[in-house]
């Protein structure tokens, strides 16, 4: 069984640039969960996919988007990239929606914007 | 707005000693509460969870306490083992949010050995 896996591990763009993070899900979930963990502080979540649907979203403004593939991989894509974007950004796979506790993370992206 | 706060960044304890971690909470909604390890360079590790309508779960040398009427939870772990040593995060979801983790900001536990 494979676990949550993201790339790539570190990151750094300029201000203004637009990035793109990936996640593979846990083998057989269908449900990801995006979440931002700025330095000394909690995850704060972004979205969820499931099924290829957006599935819920956080506080965070339109230049966060997100695609969900057939195989259940995902992507967080993030434009006009601001100082305040850096932040270790950790992807969570689980078997359907509710996911609750039965959410597996992956190690994260941390990404820096200079 | 911080929902769910850990007010300790840190704790120390000696090993074999009872560590305690506090947390509170605001949203009257949430009926589900969980805590979350993390080492560094991994992604948070699930550890156990309480449901509202309970308020305590056991899992080996954790137990989870809950009480709702003062918005606060409590994760004792017995005894302190070195491999404790890591970042634990409460968080907590409702129904009512499409069950979205909301997390605090984390205690960071030492385990002396």
């Amino acid at each position: 069984e494979t676990g949550v896996t993201q790339s790539p591990t570190h990151l750094i763009k300029t201000r203004g640039q637009q990035v793109t993070l990936r996640c593979s899900s846990q083998s057989g979930h269908n449900t990801v969960s995006w979440y931002q963990q700025a330095l000394g502080q909690g995850p704060q979540f972004i979205f969820q996919y499931y099924r290829e649907e957006e599935n819920g979203r956080g506080n965070f403004p339109p230049r966060f988007s997100g695609l969900q593939f057939p195989n259940y991989s995902s992507e967080l894509n993030v434009n006009a990239l601001e100082l305040d974007d850096s932040a270790l950004y950790l992807c969570a796979s689980s078997l359907g929606s509710p996911p609750r506790d039965e959410q597996y993370f992956g190690p994260g992206t941390r990404l820096t914007v200079t | 707005d911080q929902q769910v706060k850990q007010n300790s960044p840190s704790l120390s304890v000696q090993e074999g000693r009872i560590s305690i971690l506090n947390c509170d909470y605001t949203n009257s909604m949430f009926d589900y509460f969980l805590w979350y390890k993390k080492y560094p360079a991994e992604g948070p590790t699930f550890l156990i969870s309480i449901s509202s309508i309970k308020d305590k779960n056991e899992d080996g040398r954790f137990t989870v306490f809950l009480n709702k009427s003062a918005k606060h939870l409590s994760l004792h772990i017995v005894p302190s083992q070195p491999g404790d040593s890591a970042v634990y995060f409460c968080a907590a979801s409702d129904v009512s949010n499409d069950y979205k983790l909301s997390f605090g900001a984390g205690t960071t536990v030492t385990v002396r050995a």
